[in-house]
């Protein structure tokens, strides 16, 4: 069973960077699929931020592109997201995910989240 | 950038009932980039539908999807008590960025 887990500070001050760790466990990073990173501001809907495949092949949200960078970790089978100069509009949780992208474009693990706030 | 206009905003229905949720698209978008979702308060967001009409794995026959132009559509056929939750449809793949619907919140009347 694909097994999804964010790890990373729940607290970050404002202009600081936000860092996520996404450890997958019931398969390998290698083998193909992308992965993803989304967020959800507090009663607020979904936003995706950026995806990658383990070749290093990254896709952006163009209104995070200059703040985000994605990297993959294929020794540990884990992925992150840092997230730099960040505001108290990037407080939100955050999901790590897997993504199918073949015939079909589909998010079908996800991560149980992280709420990361942004607060001084 | 493709918005995705999910209507209505909050869908009130009794167990049994029959939900029709509409998601559509600011501009045409391959069939095989829609993803239905349903998130649950304090969980992940789950995925039912894929290619736009294509359950995923273990999601019951009563969840359907179809498709038609720009306009895409969820039918739960007879509403039971744990589908109550918030759905999302997303287009993935179609051009950036990768964007979700806002939410229908379907609520028990």
């Amino acid at each position: 069973q694909v097994q999804l887990q964010e790890s990373g500070p729940a607290l970050v001050k404002p202009s600081e960077t936000l860092s996520l760790t996404c450890a997958v466990s019931g398969y390998s990073i290698n083998s193909g699929f992308y992965w993803g990173w989304i967020r959800q501001p507090p009663g607020k809907g979904l936003e995706w931020i950026a995806s990658m495949f383990h070749d290093g092949a990254t896709d952006y949200n163009p209104s995070l592109k200059s703040r985000v960078t994605i990297s993959v970790d294929t020794s540990k089978n884990q992925f992150s997201l840092r997230l730099s100069s960040v505001t108290a509009a990037d407080t939100a949780v955050y999901y790590c995910v897997r993504v199918a992208q073949l015939v079909y474009y589909y998010l079908d693990y996800w991560g149980q989240g992280a709420l990361v706030t942004v607060s001084s | 950038e493709i918005v995705l206009t999910q209507s209505p905003g909050t869908l009130s229905l009794s167990p049994g009932e029959r939900a029709t949720l509409s998601c559509r698209a600011s501009q045409t978008i391959s069939a095989s980039y829609l993803a239905w979702y349903q998130q649950k308060p304090g969980q992940a967001p789950r995925l039912l539908i894929y290619g736009a009409s294509r359950r995923a794995t273990g999601i019951p026959d009563r969840f359907s999807g179809s498709a038609s132009g720009t306009d895409f559509t969820l039918s739960i056929s007879r509403l039971e008590p744990e589908d109550f939750a918030v759905y999302y449809c997303q287009q993935y793949g179609s051009s950036l960025p990768y964007s979700f619907g806002q939410g229908t919140k379907l609520e028990i009347k």
